[in-house]
């Protein structure tokens, strides 16, 4: 099956630094989506980037599909930031969906 | 628009008993797909429903088992429970976005955390 691998998977910052999350994978996706998972557990969907480039505040998110890897950017990091950040990806299967997730980047920003 | 609900939030049950867990999707998603989470697996994909039917299944034995209702609200169930299924499960919800092709973002609910004692 599909190798989804995420670096680092750790990852501490100051308050107001930037950081860049990487996710690679082995094969052709139809879908790729970055979620934050909060203290609760719940999965927040921060992008769906198949491709290209997408912005939402100070976060950003790249994908080169051709070279099967996705970058996530978190600018000015706050402490509300601090949580684990998945990759997962679908891949072309007719007819259904099945994300398979990354291992996670654990995020941890002190003040 | 209400997101996907989970229910229970906890459970706690002992081994050799079973469990439901219910998951109730966005309204207009036909799609709800299951993961089990666990800190030596990760997230790991259980099943897919869509329109009542089961198109797609990982790689579980057989005591997991779910099913869809004609409202696509969705249950799973684990027979004989064991310790290793302690785990947080979450459901998500998708629809095909006929906007762009191919285009299916899946939304997750607030999962039910399950400890088997």
């Amino acid at each position: 099956g599909i190798q989804v691998e995420q670096s680092p998977p750790d990852l501490i910052l100051q308050e107001g630094a930037n950081s860049t999350l990487r996710c690679n994978f082995s094969d052709s996706v139809n879908n790729l989506q970055w979620f934050h998972q909060n203290p609760w557990g719940q999965l927040i969907n921060l992008f769906y980037i198949p491709s290209g480039t997408k912005q939402n505040g100070r976060l950003s998110a790249t994908t080169v599909a051709t070279e099967r890897y996705s970058l996530l950017y978190i600018s000015s990091s706050q402490t509300t930031d601090s949580g684990v950040y998945f990759c997962a990806v679908e891949i072309p299967r007719a007819g259904s969906y099945q994300l398979t997730f990354g291992k996670g980047t654990k995020l941890s920003v002190i003040p | 628009k209400a997101g996907v609900t989970q229910t229970p939030r906890y459970l706690i049950k002992t081994r050799g008993q079973q469990v439901t867990l219910s998951c109730s999707p966005i309204s207009g998603h036909r799609s709800v797909s299951w993961y089990q989470q666990t800190p030596g697996q990760g997230l790991q994909f259980l099943f897919e429903y869509f329109s009542e039917t089961q198109r797609n299944k990982g790689n579980f034995p057989g005591r997991f088992s779910g099913r869809q209702f004609s409202n696509s609200r969705s249950e799973m169930n684990v027979s004989t429970l064991e310790l290793g299924d302690s785990a947080l499960y979450l459901c998500a919800s998708s629809v095909r976005d006929s906007r762009e092709r191919g285009k299916n973002i899946q939304y997750f609910g607030a999962g039910t955390r399950l400890s088997v004692l």
